[in-house]
């Protein structure tokens, strides 16, 4: 079955480390976003990619970063500089038409030790 | 900038009647889609609903339902006959420009047995 696929499902950082939140989806979709969610604040975009090797900053990109150097994969680095980065971390893809709804893989909480 | 908002923080029915959920949007386009995203405790998003705004005619997926008011950027949901597993937060979303996804902060909606 065609979906996409986060790991881990739990994630814990300790101080002054990096984690990568994996992000793998076999849809065929050219678009691949990554959100943050926290309690009362929606969905907040950090990044996104509409095509292999490119990728935007979104509205919190601040202590994150990505890459995108296959079309089906699109790993999410909490860096060091990310101070408040418990939250809940979700994974989502579309075809690039704005008229098509995106998929969500089922995410990732990323906790602090 | 495209903005959505949803002023029912948290929502609750009895099992088996209806219940409206409520979407105010801003955008300077003209054809757009608007999307209603359902979020069980599982925690994976998925699309409930979705309308085109240019067509008139209001969406319907079963029981849910939108109604759709162009004028006055309103994009509520209907969910007829709530049933417990409709018990989740709720999220109405709008494409900014053709690359993204607004969202709103979502309504979280209990069904009562």
């Amino acid at each position: 079955d065609g979906g996409i696929t986060q790991s881990p499902k739990y994630l814990f950082r300790k101080e002054g480390q990096n984690v990568t939140l994996s992000c793998e989806q076999n849809l065929n979709h050219d678009a691949m976003y990554w959100y943050r969610q926290d309690p009362g604040q929606g969905l907040r975009l950090i990044y996104y990619s509409q095509i292999v090797n490119d990728f935007q900053k979104g509205d919190i990109a601040e202590g994150y970063s990505v890459s995108r150097e296959k079309k089906e994969s699109f790993p999410l680095t909490v860096t060091s500089a990310q101070k408040n980065p418990t939250a809940f971390y979700l994974c989502a893809s579309s075809v690039r038409d704005y008229n098509q709804p995106q998929h969500f893989g089922d995410g990732t909480r990323l906790s602090i030790l | 900038a495209q903005t959505v908002t949803q002023s029912q923080p948290e929502m609750s029915v009895q099992e088996a009647e209806t219940v409206t959920l409520s979407c105010t949007y801003d955008t300077s386009e003209n054809n757009y889609y608007l999307f209603w995203y359902k979020q069980p405790p599982s925690r994976q998003m998925i699309l409930v609903i979705r309308q085109e705004a240019y067509k008139q005619q209001n969406a319907t997926e079963n029981r849910f339902s939108v109604n759709f008011q162009k004028a006055a950027k309103s994009f509520s949901l209907k969910i007829s006959d709530s049933q417990l597993g409709d018990t989740a937060m709720y999220f109405c979303a709008l494409p900014a420009g053709s690359e993204k996804l607004v969202f709103g902060k979502g309504t979280k909606l209990t069904v009562n047995p």
